[in-house]
């Protein structure tokens, strides 16, 4: 059984920093692009960024770009989220998810399963 | 920037159908997907490919495509069907991928 465990949401204030984690289990990770989508409280789901199964692509929702990266440590079935010059507009419930195939076209490709996601709150 | 629009709400009575549509300049050529989001859990894949069912999700769920809009119905819908659901797909180059709105479902 495919599972997906997020971690890493904490209070942060504003302009800190912070890593999220996803633990991976039950499928081949590095044959699998892998995602970040995040719903603010009282919004709907935002795609945040993707990276591919090996790690050498990686694309980002123009909100967050520059600010956040994505990366991945094969060796250890784990996703990340580095996340910097945080705002109080980036205050959200993080989830990963995985992709249906190794590269990051959107083209013919979903998100299926989703971790349960982590609270990031940014707010003095 | 492209946008996907859904209904802010629907609302039906146990057993009826319910119809959510998603609207979007670039679905005549791209899939929609459908993700469903009860309170407090991680959303679920409904519909992938505008009409296909992953296993484990009832058959009173599908979805269909027709021009600019795709819709998703639950054919007699159940009181466990309350959540938000999303549609998902992406702009015309196929790069930027989008969420709709989400449209939250009632049903009583």
């Amino acid at each position: 059984e495919v599972q997906l465990l997020d971690s890493g949401g904490d209070l942060v204030q504003p302009g800190g920093s912070l890593r999220l984690s996803c633990a991976a289990s039950g499928f081949t990770f590095s044959s699998y692009a892998m995602t970040w989508v995040r719903q603010a409280p009282g919004k709907g789901l935002e795609w945040v960024s993707v990276i591919s199964g090996s790690g050498g692509s990686a694309d980002y929702a123009d909100s967050v770009k520059g600010r956040f990266t994505i990366s991945r440590d094969n060796s250890k079935n784990t996703l990340y989220l580095h996340m910097n010059s945080l705002r109080a507009e980036d205050t959200a419930v993080y989830y990963c998810a995985k992709d249906q195939i190794m590269g990051i076209a959107a083209d013919y490709n979903w998100l299926d399963p989703w971790g349960q996601g982590t609270l990031v709150t940014v707010s003095s | 920037s492209y946008e996907l629009t859904q209904p802010p709400s629907v609302s039906v009575s146990p057993g009826q159908a319910a119809k959510i549509t998603c609207s979007g300049d670039a679905l005549p050529k791209k899939y929609a997907y459908w993700y469903q989001r009860k309170s407090g859990q991680a959303p679920v894949l409904v519909i992938y490919e505008d009409s296909r069912r992953p296993s484990g999700i009832p058959e009173r769920f599908s979805g269909s495509s027709s021009g600019t809009m795709a819709t998703l119905t639950i054919s007699g819908a159940q009181v466990e069907d309350e959540a938000d659901y999303y549609c998902y797909s992406t702009d015309s180059s196929g790069n930027h991928r989008v969420f709709g709105g989400g449209t939250k479902l009632t049903v009583l």
